[in-house]
């Protein structure tokens, strides 16, 4: 049982190159997110899928899209990659049925560098 | 949404208790108050969450006022594998607008 697995765990890209961050879970949990972290501060919500073929705006969606592929993949795309999305980007998901918040489980995250 | 504040830092000894406290005076009628820990280099995990009164797992305590605007942590007996930082979390009803606090630096020394 691997939890959340993201891929790759390091990136250096140019500015204006593009490329999909991927995350996948084995625990057979309905939702899905992606987080921004920034030196030294907390986590940001990107976007959020509470189920597959669903997905949902979080508070700094800009410059991103995603798409929930299945259950168990929820990947993450920059399309035009800018020095202001240089962060780490972690994965997280949960068993969440909707109708109480359930405990959200995180990947190692991928650090991201934008030249 | 509800704004969250909490101490940038905390400094404490081993075996002592930590109380770390947050802030929400927005926090709504169907939201939950949950504390998340990061170590360096890895992705927060989950501590423990409550809505209302007390809470105990066996590794922290979680107390909530009957008015809900704060919440404190609390961390029994800490040791040096207790430093890292803490997140409190107000979790509302629609997923998509989950805040995190900016977090508390916890810092032990032995």
């Amino acid at each position: 049982n691997a939890g959340v697995t993201q891929t790759p765990k390091f990136q250096v890209l140019k500015t204006g190159q593009s490329m999909t961050l991927q995350c996948a879970q084995d625990m057979n949990h309905n939702s899905m997110y992606w987080y921004r972290q920034d030196p030294g501060m907390g986590l940001r919500l990107i976007y959020y899928s509470a189920s597959e073929g669903t997905t949902d705006k979080g508070e700094v969606p800009n410059g991103y899209n995603v798409s929930r592929l299945n259950k168990r993949e929820f990947s993450l795309r920059l399309e035009s990659a800018a020095p202001s999305q240089t962060s780490v980007y972690f994965c997280a998901s949960s068993p969440r049925d909707g109708e109480s918040y359930n405990e959200q489980f995180f990947g190692p995250g991928t650090r991201l560098t934008v030249l | 949404l509800a704004k969250i504040t909490q101490p940038i830092s905390m400094d404490s000894y081993e075996g002592q208790e930590v109380n770390i406290t947050c802030s929400h005076n927005n926090i709504a009628t169907n939201d939950y108050i949950t504390w998340y820990q990061q170590f360096p280099s890895q992705g927060p995990r989950f501590i423990i969450q409550g809505y209302k009164t007390k809470v105990t797992n066996e590794v922290a305590s979680l107390f909530i006022p009957a008015d809900r605007k704060s919440s404190t942590l609390s961390l029994p007996r800490v040791s040096l594998s207790d430093t890292a930082v803490y997140y409190c979390l107000v979790v509302p009803w629609s997923a998509s607008k989950i805040i995190f606090g900016s977090g508390t630096r916890l810092s032990i020394r032995p």
